[in-house]
């Protein structure tokens, strides 16, 4: 089976820009996960997506956004971009919620001047 | 705020010899299980332990959980190379969301 997919790889932006990244979970996994990964924070949960019902969200301000598509892929839109968004966007899925194993994807880099 | 700390931040060692990482966390649980992330690239499964379960094998590794202590502790035994990255905890609560510690980063001296 294929892995978990994310486009793009690498994305540079500009302040008050916005981006879109995608995901595309292992084929027969209906739950979507993302992270965001920055030194200082860490690992954030930033939303989960079953049945393209967003489960779960975490502490993060409404210019943070997902769905989820009737085939499992997911989006995620991050508006208004801040220097502070710079990270690692990571994608997860799991055959659904439920605290399963879940298998990530590469990830999306980031970077915002 | 995350719910796991993972200790030490970070752990230089030998080829061949065992390293020891421990993780720990502030409610009760669902699961807790642990990740390796190699140099800023996705993070991959290696064990999920139940809130129920005191311990589990895989392979190399070794997972303990103690949930009178809300900790946990990941062993690798006869450690190599491939095994330098950064270990993550993450505590799955009741709502089954995860959350992550800061991580230990592994350095396998050769």
């Amino acid at each position: 089976k294929a892995g978990v997919t994310q486009t793009p790889r690498y994305l540079i932006k500009t302040r008050g820009q916005q981006v879109t990244l995608s995901c595309s979970p292992i084929s027969g996994h209906r739950s979507v996960s993302w992270y965001q990964q920055t030194p200082g924070q860490g690992l954030q949960f930033l939303f989960e997506y079953f049945s393209e019902t967003q489960r779960n969200k975490g502490n993060f301000p409404g210019r943070f956004s997902g769905r989820q598509f009737s085939n499992s892929r997911s989006e995620m839109n991050v508006s208004t971009l801040e220097l502070g968004d710079s990270a690692l966007y990571l994608c997860a899925s799991s055959l659904d919620p439920g605290g399963r194993t879940q298998y990530f994807g590469p990830g999306t880099r980031l970077l915002v001047l | 705020s995350q719910q796991g700390e993972e200790d030490p931040q970070a752990l230089s060692i030998q080829e061949g010899e065992n390293a020891t990482m421990n993780c720990s966390y502030k409610t009760s649980i669902n699961n807790l299980q642990w990740y390796r992330q190699n140099s800023g690239r996705g993070l991959v499964h290696l064990i999920l332990i139940r809130s129920n379960e005191r311990e589990k094998h895989s392979g190399r590794l070794r997972v303990t959980l103690d949930t009178s202590k809300k900790s946990s502790s990941l062993l690798i035994t006869a450690s190599r190379a491939a095994d330098t990255a950064s270990y993550f905890c993450a505590t799955v609560l009741n709502d089954y969301k995860l959350s992550f510690g800061a991580g230990t980063t592994v350095t396998v001296r050769a």
